[in-house]
Parts: C-alpha cells; sequence; structure tokens
C-alpha cells in the first residue's frame, strides 16, 4: 500500500493553468477508474473536487478537471484564482477493499 | 444535512488504548460505507480504515490487527478503537462518509488529533 507519487509543488500566476500528476501502480490507479482528487486548505478538512476520473460534484467550478491515461491521473485548475491555493491529494481503490491517497501537492499562486 | 463530528483525541503513551467516536447527523451510519482516514502533522492524507453498509471491514497495513472500526446504529456514531498505539499514530484522524457508487469521500468531519508520546 504505497502512497501514489504526486509532485511536491506547482504554482502559477492568476488566470494561468497548471496540472498535477498522480502516478500509481497495476495494483491500484493503473486498474481501477475510481480516481478522485480532494482540496485542502490549512487547517481545513479536505474537500472532494473531482471523483470518478473525471467527474466533479455539484458546486465545484468547472476550472477543475481531471483526466487518466495508463498509470498517472492528472488533476488541471484552468483559470487559476487565488483561492486555488492549497494542497491537492489524489486517491484511488487499491483492490481488496483498500484505498490509498497520493503524498500531495502544494499549489501556490504567484 | 449532513454532519459529521469526531471526539475523542488527546495525548496518550505509547501502547496505549483511545477510542475515537464520530457521530453522524443527516443520514445512517448503518447503511452507509464510512471510513477513517488520518493526517500526520504536516504529512499527507493516510486511509485507514472502512466499514461497508453490509458490516465488512477493511484496514490499512499499518493498522491492521491494533484498530478496530465499529458502529453503533442507535447512536448513530462510528467509532475506532486504536489499541497498541505507536508514536507514528500520531496524527488528525477523519471521520468520512463515503460513496456507495465508486471510491471516494463525499463528506469529512473536523478531525480529532491524537498524540502519541511518552
Amino acid at each position: 500500500q504505497s502512497a501514489l507519487t504526486q509532485p511536491p509543488s506547482a504554482s502559477g500566476s492568476p488566470g494561468q493553468s497548471v496540472t498535477i500528476s498522480c502516478t500509481g501502480t497495476s495494483s491500484d490507479l493503473g486498474n481501477y477508474n475510481f480516481v478522485s482528487w480532494y482540496q485542502q486548505h490549512p487547517g481545513r478538512a479536505p474537500k472532494l473536487i473531482i471523483y470518478d476520473v473525471n467527474q466533479r460534484p455539484s458546486g465545484v467550478p468547472d476550472r477543475f478537471s481531471g483526466s487518466k491515461s495508463g498509470y498517472t491521473a492528472s488533476l488541471t485548475v484552468s483559470g487559476l484564482q487565488a483561492e486555488d491555493e492549497a494542497d491537492y491529494y489524489c486517491s484511488s481503490y487499491a483492490g481488496n477493499n483498500k484505498g490509498v491517497f497520493g503524498t500531495g501537492t502544494k499549489v501556490s499562486v504567484l | 444535512e449532513v454532519q459529521l463530528v469526531e471526539s475523542g483525541g488527546g495525548l496518550v503513551q505509547p501502547g496505549g488504548s483511545l477510542r475515537l467516536s464520530c457521530a453522524a447527523s443527516g443520514f445512517r451510519v448503518d447503511i452507509n460505507y464510512m471510513s477513517w482516514v488520518r493526517q500526520a502533522p504536516g504529512k499527507g492524507l493516510e486511509w485507514v480504515s472502512i466499514v461497508f453498509s453490509g458490516g465488512t471491514t477493511s484496514y490499512a497495513d499499518s493498522v491492521k490487527g491494533r484498530f478496530i472500526i465499529s458502529r453503533d446504529s442507535s447512536r448513530n456514531t462510528l467509532y475506532l478503537q486504536m489499541n497498541g498505539l505507536r508514536v507514528e499514530d500520531t496524527a488528525v484522524y477523519y471521520c468520512t462518509k463515503d460513496t456507495a457508487r465508486g471510491w471516494h469521500v463525499d463528506y469529512w468531519g473536523q478531525g480529532t488529533l491524537v498524540t502519541v508520546s511518552s
């Protein structure tokens, strides 16, 4: 049950786009389309922003989009806004009724 | 409105035990998938355990054999009994309500801090 691999940090200027990768294995992300993404602001609980690879919960802006290819999933935040500055975590079903999270990426808005 | 309120965190010595509670409102814990997720200070999220609507449970390898997830339908409360605590179990523990279609967390509690230290 090793954590999914994410880059430690990513950044962009307001209005730009930033893409975060999330790499797994054949035991988890590569074998299932149950990939989700969470946004976490300091001192707050995480919030679901993408589920089932590319689905957005109601209320989440369409600036957030997800995709997956092979063993890597990606989250793209378009039209960056100041409030998008946060930590982002991917997650995947890992088989045998277990889950796994990514290592997390800190997004900075320059 | 769905609400999850954790309690029971605190300071405990290595080898000790603690029971976390998560009082739910707005839905029934016994017919939903419920999990615990933890986050060590300054670190990332770690999946800990899940109880499915049918009662089946599952645990992360790091806590298997030491932690027990359970629920009480009369109190509409989820629990996490933590035994044999280790320093590395120090974390904020979040109670979550999960989807029954797929694998993701729909709702999170505010978390309760468990500190394991001598």
